[in-house]
């Protein structure tokens, strides 16, 4: 099974509007972090907002929030007021505390309208 | 303060053919991990660096390897290059075994031909 599932393969959101990314996950541990992370079309990985599996507050990071709902196992990151800048894939991704490495999910391409 | 940096930015090579891949760590940190995102795709797990050790490795075959220098930089090895090894390779650096945060250099852009 998948561990990190991301159906939106495109996004479109008009300037100045939120929009929210969809992210579930799976895992049967229960120490994990999730994280969001922002590629524009340079490559490089931007870290955007993490969220910890014992956070009982939603993690925010200035525009970004993430809207964590551990027993749907949903992970889903809002981007308020949206910037022509904040174009970019957007990638949710899980570390379990079991291992190492980190597991992405096949990304989401936001495409923000002026 | 220096961020994760890689080197080189693209690569050509022939099938066939062995390529290194080179990444020095964000300053401050300990451990390197290795990534290969296709076209489309999200990045991939190929294996964690720690103490001059491969800590993990994911599910990729024995022509990837790697080293990790006292230095905590790291090479990625790719032997007996195959089409489908044509990739954006990242590097992602971390403090600590246990850490979460984790943050990716530019990458290396490989193309296999």
């Amino acid at each position: 099974a998948q561990k990190i599932t991301q159906t939106q393969p495109g996004m479109f959101v008009q300037e100045k509007e939120a929009v929210t990314l969809d992210c579930t996950y799976d895992t049967s541990d229960q120490s994990y972090g999730l994280f969001w992370y922002k590629q524009p079309s340079s490559g490089e990985m931007i870290f955007l907002i993490y969220q910890g599996s014992y956070d009982e507050q939603n993690a925010t990071e200035g525009r970004y929030s993430l809207n964590f709902q551990k027993a749907r196992k949903s992970a889903n990151l809002v981007i308020s007021a949206s910037q022509l800048g904040d174009s970019a894939m957007y990638f949710c991704a899980m570390r379990e505390i079991t291992g190492n490495q980190f597991y992405f999910g096949t990304g989401t391409s936001l495409t923000v309208i002026p | 303060d220096a961020g994760v940096t890689q080197s080189p930015t693209h690569l050509i090579k022939t099938r066939g053919q062995q390529v290194t891949l080179r990444c020095s760590p964000k300053s401050g940190h300990d451990t390197v991990s290795w990534y290969q995102q296709a076209l489309g795709q999200g990045p991939q797990f190929i294996f964690q660096y720690y103490e001059e050790e491969e800590r993990q490795r994911g599910n990729f075959p024995d022509r990837f390897s790697g080293h990790q220098f006292p230095n905590y930089s790291s090479e990625l090895n790719v032997n007996a290059l195959l089409l489908g090894d044509s990739a954006l390779y990242l590097c992602a650096s971390s403090f600590g075994r246990t850490t979460y945060e984790q943050y990716f250099g530019p990458g290396t852009r490989l193309t296999v031909t």
